[in-house]
């Protein structure tokens, strides 16, 4: 594997359902990203985790529960999920104090039914 | 606050028919100035960075250019495989915030018929 990877790609799930998204980064980096998509709206950054601790938490609801284990691993914890709360979820991952570009993997499309 | 407008929302150019995209921006402080290309489905792929005004990068067809308000991108002869949606986001300085953080616009949207 290669870049940064995301799985699982498509979810659909019912509001009272509790599911996991997760990103893995083979780049090196010591810094990842959640940030969610929605149509005709620009990215919206979600969290943000440096050398693993949680350095940035944008006014997410707490049905949103970030965790990660390591600099290669994040995770999304989605419970009790809202409608509009349907998007594609991309985890994004840079190298602080080098460049700082940000690596996207290809996203997660979740449904919320 | 870091604001990026991106224009026109959508393009449509017949293949080899150039054009330029426009990035607008304020920021207090820019580090960099990032274009990325998302194709349909797909995750944003990195296609520049630009750190100062004056600054110019070039990739196959693209170039982007940067000023102190904007950025353009500009497609030269461009082939239906260059549609894609292309976004601008602008980092600032990383004062308050360790990470640099991004700041997009709603990204443009192209279409190059054959």
């Amino acid at each position: 594997e290669t870049g940064v990877t995301q799985t699982p790609r498509h979810l659909v799930m019912g509001m009272t359902n509790k599911k996991s998204l997760k990103c893995e980064q083979h780049l090196g980096h010591n810094a990842m990203y959640w940030y969610k998509q929605s149509a005709k709206k620009p990215l919206e950054l979600m969290f943000v985790y440096s050398l693993e601790e949680r350095v940035e938490n944008n006014s997410v609801p707490s049905r949103f529960s970030p965790e990660c284990p390591n600099s290669s691993h994040l995770f999304l914890h989605l419970h009790t999920l809202q409608p509009e709360d349907s998007a594609l979820y991309l985890c994004a991952s840079s190298q602080l104090r080098d460049n700082y570009e940000q690596y996207f993997g290809p996203g997660t499309r979740l449904t919320v039914t | 606050e870091d604001q990026v407008t991106q224009s026109p929302e959508a393009l449509r150019l017949q293949e080899g028919e150039s054009s330029s995209l426009n990035c607008s921006y304020t920021v207090s402080g820019l580090r960099g100035l990032f274009w990325y290309r998302q194709d349909p489905g797909k995750g944003p792929e990195f296609l520049f960075t630009l750190y100062s005004a004056g600054e110019e990068k070039e990739k196959e067809r693209l170039k982007a250019t940067l000023t102190k308000k904007e950025s353009f991108l500009h497609i030269t002869a461009p082939k239906p495989e260059d549609s894609a949606t292309y976004l601008c986001a602008v980092q600032e300085r990383p004062g308050g915030t360790s990470y640099g953080k991004l700041t997009f616009g709603q990204g443009t949207i192209l279409t190059v018929h054959p």
